[in-house]
């Protein structure tokens, strides 16, 4: 069975410096990979996918992850937070087999000091 | 294009009570999904409609949760005799392809249940 675990579940930077949220997965396939941010109040919205074409993925909002297979990372990345960058951000891993095969992580919050 | 939306935002129910949730999704989505996120976990995957036809339910739907979408457009999520495991935010997603992935989806805001 498919699982991920995103290593910190809080993370802390000051505007303007880079951020780092790191996501690893297990799956017995080549699986999707996705990032998620939550703002409070606010619907999910997908920050990026990868679907096993290239395996440096950029999102929207100036993220970008990289898929590792060598090491099953999937870690999302931004060279500068901004203010409004302080979220809960989700790692999800997706395998062939209906939505049951959706796994989602556990979360990272994010919080942004100005 | 209002987004979906969720009614209520939050409920409070004693344990035993019934409880019923809405969701109405983005016009013309034909794809509509159920989703719980207890505290400190990601979401979970609960049911799935394509149109009014429910083709897909998780084991973790219990028979004290019932879904419908009688006419393909809002969806109703009922939990009978709330136990207090209950508690979370219940999310819905609505998308507009009939091989809707995980990334074609939008979802709602939830809907936060708490049962005392």
């Amino acid at each position: 069975a498919q699982s991920v675990t995103q290593l910190d579940s809080h993370v802390s930077v000051s505007e303007g410096t880079p951020v780092l949220l790191r996501c690893n997965y297990s799956s017995s396939y080549s699986p999707s990979l996705f990032w998620y941010v939550q703002h409070p109040n606010k619907g999910l919205q997908l920050l990026l996918k990868y679907t096993s074409a290239a395996t440096l993925v950029k999102g929207i909002n100036g993220f970008e992850a990289e898929f590792k297979k060598s090491e099953t990372s999937f870690h999302l990345t931004k060279p500068s937070a901004h203010m409004s960058d302080a979220a809960e951000y989700f790692c999800v891993v997706s395998e062939p087999g209906g939505y049951q095969k959706v796994t989602f992580g556990t979360g990272t919050k994010l919080q942004v000091i100005p | 294009d209002t987004g979906v939306s969720q009614d209520p935002r939050h409920k409070i129910t004693k344990r035993g009570q019934n409880v019923t949730f809405r969701c109405d999704p983005i016009s013309e989505h034909n794809r509509l999904y159920w989703y719980r996120q207890t505290l400190g976990q990601g979401p979970e995957f609960l049911t799935y409609f394509q149109n009014e036809a429910q083709l897909e339910k998780s084991r973790l739907l219990s028979d004290r949760f019932s879904a419908e979408r009688p006419k393909g457009s809002f969806s109703t999520l009922e939990i009978q005799r709330t136990e207090q495991g209950d508690s979370a935010m219940y999310l819905c997603a609505s998308s507009p392809r009939r091989t809707g992935g995980l990334d074609t989806q939008y979802f709602g805001p939830g809907t936060r249940l708490t049962v005392l």
